[in-house]
């Protein structure tokens, strides 16, 4: 079955920097792959997501990349705000299934 | 609108309790998920359910028993369960498209707590 590694699990950035979190998946048959921000308390919340026929996808600060030949993607956040702490997931899901895979997250931590 | 629904927020039960979990969507999904997520780890996915028929089941133990009444609402019901069944119980739902799944939009989730 599918497995999706993510690094790094902790992740600590000054307000305005750049924050970067990698995923890499095992089989090559995923397709789409959605990144999930949880906060505190919360279920996780859908950010942005790219299908396998696309690179490269962002929306406002966020952007994801996707490299199918090495099985990876990456989530690329511009100009943190403390608002962005928070765990993020990636996961993958692998043609039609109806299953996601997860990765096992990482804590993004801005401070001021 | 992207929302779905969970009742109660949090739940306290005995393990010779029975109750139930429940969760709403009016997005015209005809996919919905229960997934359990401990502490510091990614969701589990247990059940999911297309077009009101459950169509996988990640070996789940019976003590949890799902229900899809229509297609906006879906039920769990807890009976017997043991006190590592402690999580963060989550639904979601997605579109279905020629029979395959979408994205998929979770609720805030149920904090169940065995004692």
């Amino acid at each position: 079955g599918e497995n999706v590694e993510q690094h790094p699990s902790t992740l600590s950035v000054q307000e305005g920097d750049s924050a970067v979190i990698k995923c890499t998946y095992s089989d090559s048959a995923s397709n789409y792959f959605p990144w999930y921000k949880q906060e505190l308390g919360k279920g996780p919340q859908l950010i942005i997501d790219i299908r396998s026929n696309v690179g490269e996808k962002k929306d406002q600060r966020i952007a994801v990349t996707l490299n199918k030949t090495a099985k990876h993607f990456s989530l690329h956040i511009t100009e943190t705000q403390p608002e962005d702490s928070a765990v993020y997931f990636c996961a993958a899901r692998t043609g039609t299934a109806s299953k996601l895979t997860f990765g096992t997250g990482t804590r993004l931590q801005v401070t001021l | 609108d992207t929302e779905v629904t969970q009742t109660p927020k949090h739940l306290v039960m005995g393990m010779t309790n029975k109750k139930s979990l429940k969760c709403e969507q009016h997005m015209g999904h005809r996919a919905m998920y229960w997934y359990k997520q401990k502490a510091k780890k990614p969701p589990e996915l247990m059940f999911v359910y297309s077009y009101e028929k459950l169509s996988i089941n990640e070996s789940v133990p019976s003590r949890f028993s799902p229900e899809c009444p229509n297609s906006s609402l879906l039920n769990l019901h807890l009976h017997a369960l043991q006190p590592e069944d402690s999580a963060l119980y989550l639904c979601a739902s997605s579109h279905l498209t020629s029979g395959n799944a979408d994205t998929q939009y979770f609720g805030p989730g149920t904090r169940l707590t065995v004692l």
